[in-house]
């Protein structure tokens, strides 16, 4: 079974930069995962940030930018603010068709 | 406007069925995958099925496959998602998506609540 890994939390200080991490428990991550990155408030769907692992979605600040960090993909936010402060998820695409989610990372901004 | 609305949820006991419906609006419907993504109460997203258009490639989750069935109707605009022998853990928010490329799924509906109890 593919497992998706997370940090399950995190913590930054406004106006700092956070690199969150995704993670495949039997693989290196790359390009071919198709590395997508969202973020979700509580109660709303989420929302778009990186898409194919390093574009961004329409409409969000460059603040946020996705890569891949050794064998993980990445997501890096500069200049963190107060509504930064959300659940962060990443999801990989097999070749089998099917896709996988991490388990989110909690970000606080504090 | 590109808009998803997804309906059918309720309560439900275990091993009981459900279907649940999601209409598409603003956009070329029959030319997009699409997705169910679930997320249980408190917990994080979890990708469900996907259907191409045509119906030619169909994949589910290993936690729901055999039980459930994706299917969509094009000249309705419409994505389904036929649940049976449903169980506890398949209580959670279910949204369909349209997916714009691998992986990237956008917009999401609302979503809509199952829960499975007695």
């Amino acid at each position: 079974q593919t497992v998706v890994t997370q940090e399950p939390s995190f913590s930054v200080s406004p106006g700092g930069t956070v690199t969150l991490t995704c993670g495949l428990s039997s693989d290196s991550v790359s390009v071919s995962y198709y590395p997508t990155w969202y973020r979700q408030t509580p109660g709303q769907a989420p929302r778009t940030l990186i898409y194919s692992t390093n574009t961004r979605s329409p409409g969000v600040p460059d603040r946020f930018s996705g890569s891949i960090l050794g064998n993980k993909a990445a997501l890096t936010i500069t200049g963190a603010q107060a509504d930064d402060e959300a659940d962060y998820y990443c999801v990989l695409c097999m070749g089998s068709g099917v896709c996988v989610f991490g388990g989110g990372t909690k970000l606080t901004v504090l | 406007e590109v808009q998803l609305v997804e309906s059918g949820g309720g309560l439900v006991k275990p091993g009981g069925s459900l279907r649940l419906s999601c209409v598409a609006s603003g956009f070329t419907f029959s030319t997009y995958t699409m997705t169910w993504v679930r997320q249980a109460p408190g917990k994080g997203l979890e990708w469900v099925s996907s259907i191409s258009s045509p119906s030619t490639h169909i994949y589910y989750a290993d936690s729901v496959k055999g039980r459930f069935t994706i299917s969509r109707d094009n000249a309705k605009n419409s994505l389904y998602l036929q649940m049976n022998s449903l169980r506890g853990e398949d209580t959670a928010v279910y949204f369909c998506a349209r997916e714009v490329r691998k992986g990237w799924f956008d917009p999401w509906g609302q979503g809509t609540l199952v829960t499975v109890s007695s």
